[in-house]
């Protein structure tokens, strides 16, 4: 059974430091992985989703890699600020007898403080 | 504007009651997912969806039902017999083949009084 990690489970950083966050899973036979962004309350911000024929994937400050051999991704965040509050999941996007589906990680709580 | 809509945003229910939650989208995708959050946890699948007249269960179904009779609608119905409804209730969907990109709702809160 697929099974995702994330750690650290909460983080808090000073405004301007970069960071990482990680995701592992434990069957590498993945089709993708998608990074989503979510708000105190609210539904998930798709992030970054990256292809399992790819090994990463960017857009602005964010940089998410994918080493399937290893069961990792991780999330970088170049600058960081206060608006990037949030929790941040990962999913694995798997093949199974009927379609696919996604298993999520438990998601890490990130603190930009000003 | 595309995109998903849940609603209600926050629904409460009485022991012994049945409530459905709506989820429609008008991305044009075949696919459509429940899941539910719970504080601390992460995400976990209740019912998902392939294809109209079609939809199986996830890890945690019981004391839920669903029906997919329109492309564009997921409802899910929590049942009297779900123990511990109380929860955040998220509806997604997504292109049944290709990209996989999974674009979520906004969310219901479900709280039994």
């Amino acid at each position: 059974k697929q099974e995702v990690t994330q750690i650290p489970a909460a983080l808090s950083v000073p405004e301007g430091e970069n960071l990482v966050l990680n995701c592992s899973f434990t069957d590498s036979a993945i089709y993708n992985l998608q990074w989503f962004r979510q708000d105190p309350g609210k539904g998930l911000t798709s992030l970054l989703l990256i292809q399992s024929s790819q090994r990463e994937q960017t857009s602005g400050r964010l940089n998410a890699s994918l080493d399937k051999s290893s069961g990792r991704s991780t999330l970088y965040i170049a600058a960081s600020q206060p608006g990037d509050s949030a929790t941040y999941l990962c999913a694995v996007i798997k093949k199974g007898n009927y379609g696919q589906n996604f298993v999520f990680g438990p998601g890490t709580r990130l603190s930009v403080l000003p | 504007d595309g995109g998903i809509t849940q609603s209600p945003k926050y629904l409460f229910r009485k022991e012994g009651q049945n409530v459905t939650l709506s989820c429609e989208q008008n991305l044009n995708h075949d696919a459509m997912y429940w899941y539910r959050q719970d504080p601390g946890q992460g995400l976990r699948l209740i019912y998902y969806s392939q294809i109209v007249n079609d939809f199986q269960k996830g890890d945690i179904a019981e004391g839920y039902s669903v029906s997919r009779e329109k492309k564009e609608s997921f409802p899910l119905t929590v049942t009297s017999a779900q123990k511990n409804p109380t929860a955040f209730y998220l509806c997604a969907s997504s292109i049944a083949r290709g990209s996989t990109e999974a674009f979520f709702g906004q969310g219901t809160r479900l709280t039994v009084v």
